[in-house]
């Protein structure tokens, strides 16, 4: 599975857009995004994933460059409730299924 | 419905002792996987069990660990003589089927403590 890369930390104030970015430059034409969050003291909640084209759902945005080689989550007004750990992983089709994890970006939002 | 569950929440022991720790997939879920993390650490991917196939073992630190899975259900993670170094949270996950494009849900996980 190809490797990614992501800041270890950042700031977003509340209410106001968290954009948290990956680098996954590697990546091949099989390997789909996926982006997971571990509040603390809980198990990892998976967001939201996406192969080539831009995803929306409930939770999150998420937005592939066209080489793929990168991609943003987008949490639209992010809350308190946000602060969170986010992996960002990418994992081929005919693998067996197991979840790679980084270190991940630690998301303070702050009021 | 039911997300997955784990038991116990909390694992005290002494070193030296064998534990037991339990996790209920989600039902229908047809692979099951457990992981664990160590404090301020990321998940370590221990063992994978896909339906009837072999279970995927690549993942486990050493002979004391050892798991199984009944059927589609239940599955026990146990280790052998624990060590100080096997605290952890051991979390658990359970999927439709494995593919790419599926959703492991993962449960709150069990915090393991060797004294």
């Amino acid at each position: 599975d190809a490797k990614t890369t992501q800041p270890p930390s950042m700031d977003c104030a509340e209410g106001r857009a968290a954009n948290l970015p990956c680098n996954h430059s590697t990546i091949s034409g099989n390997e789909y995004v996926y982006w997971y969050r571990q509040i603390h003291s809980q198990g990892p909640q998976y967001i939201i994933h996406g192969l080539k084209n831009n995803e929306t759902n409930e939770m999150a945005s998420l937005i592939i460059t066209e080489d793929r080689k990168s991609s943003t989550l987008i949490l639209p007004h992010a809350t308190l409730r946000d602060t969170a750990v986010y992996y960002c992983i990418v994992r081929e089709r005919s693998n067996t299924g197991k979840l790679i994890f980084g270190q991940g970006t630690t998301l303070q939002v702050k009021p | 419905g039911a997300g997955v569950s784990q038991s116990p929440s909390n694992k005290v022991t002494e070193k030296g002792k064998d534990v037991e720790l339990r996790c209920d997939p989600i039902s229908g879920h047809t692979a099951l996987y457990w992981y664990r993390q160590r404090l301020g650490q990321g998940l370590e991917f221990l063992i994978y069990f896909q339906g009837n196939s072999a279970p995927d073992k690549s993942g486990l630190p050493s002979d004391r660990f050892s798991a199984e899975r009944t059927g589609e259900s239940v599955s026990t993670l146990t280790i052998q003589r624990t060590q100080q170094e096997d605290s952890a949270v051991y979390l658990c996950a359970s999927s439709l089927v494995s593919r790419a494009a599926d959703t492991q849900y993962f449960g709150p996980g069990t915090r393991l403590t060797v004294l």
